[in-house]
């Protein structure tokens, strides 16, 4: 069956640039979503199809995908950009999420 | 925009059904380019997809699942439900009903959700 591996964690410091991971067979196929989730919150779409953001989300929020990769990049993160992230793709007839990772700013 | 807010039962019994309703405000639920998901997120663990609906009845469902679930929807209500069948303390998670937006390419489509409600926690003891 089909999997999105993700790092368990991810730290950076405040103002610089986070990148989260996703990995599957052949991903670029298929298109990715983000979401961010922080504690004891509803989970928070923040990119969909590969690249795009929903409105209300901060620029420094982008992504990609490519080869068996998608990324989530985070430029000049800030300490309310702690959460989980989990990515997200849809395949043949599932909805798939990556395990989650843990964004530590510190 | 649209809110989502799930409701029913916190605790169920061990073998017992849990069922869940979400309702829908301001969107209607037959609106042609949306299905309607659940989803839950065990204790400390990630979020697992458990099924969609469209408003014709259409369903997909998590395969791991599948014998054991009922997604319904009633656009009378602007809801639609989950009946997740002989539950154990493995079932025992924050349930969150979602809108999923689905989008259609050449080679295939896309799922993502994008508006949740708040989630409801329901125990299995």
């Amino acid at each position: 069956s089909y999997e999105l591996i993700q790092p368990p964690s991810v730290s950076v410091s405040p103002g610089q640039t986070a990148t989260i991971s996703c990995s599957g067979d052949n991903l670029k196929n298929k298109y990715a979503s983000w979401y961010q989730q922080r504690p004891g919150q509803s989970p928070v779409l923040v990119i969909f199809q590969d690249t795009k953001r929903p409105s209300g989300i901060p620029e420094r929020f982008s992504g990609s995908n490519s080869g068996n990769t998608a990324t989530l990049t985070i430029s000049g993160t800030q300490t309310v950009d702690e959460a989980d992230y989990y990515c997200q793709a849809w395949d043949m007839i599932a909805v798939l999420f990556g395990g989650g990772t843990k964004l530590t700013v510190l | 925009q649209v809110q989502l807010q799930e409701s029913g039962p916190g605790l169920v019994k061990t073998s017992e059904t849990l069922s869940l309703t979400c309702t829908v405000s301001g969107g209607s639920i037959s609106r042609s380019t949306y299905y309607w998901g659940w989803i839950r997120q065990p204790p400390g663990k990630g979020l697992e997809w458990i099924g969609s609906i469209y408003y014709s009845g259409n369903t997909y469902y998590n395969p791991s699942l599948k014998s054991r679930v009922t997604i319904l929807v009633d656009t009378s209500k602007n809801q639609f439900s989950l009946n997740l069948s002989s539950v154990t303390a493995a079932d025992t998670a924050v349930y969150y009903c979602a809108r999923v937006e689905v989008f259609y390419y050449a080679s295939g489509r896309s799922h993502y959700m994008d508006f949740w409600g708040k989630g409801t926690t329901v125990t299995v003891s």
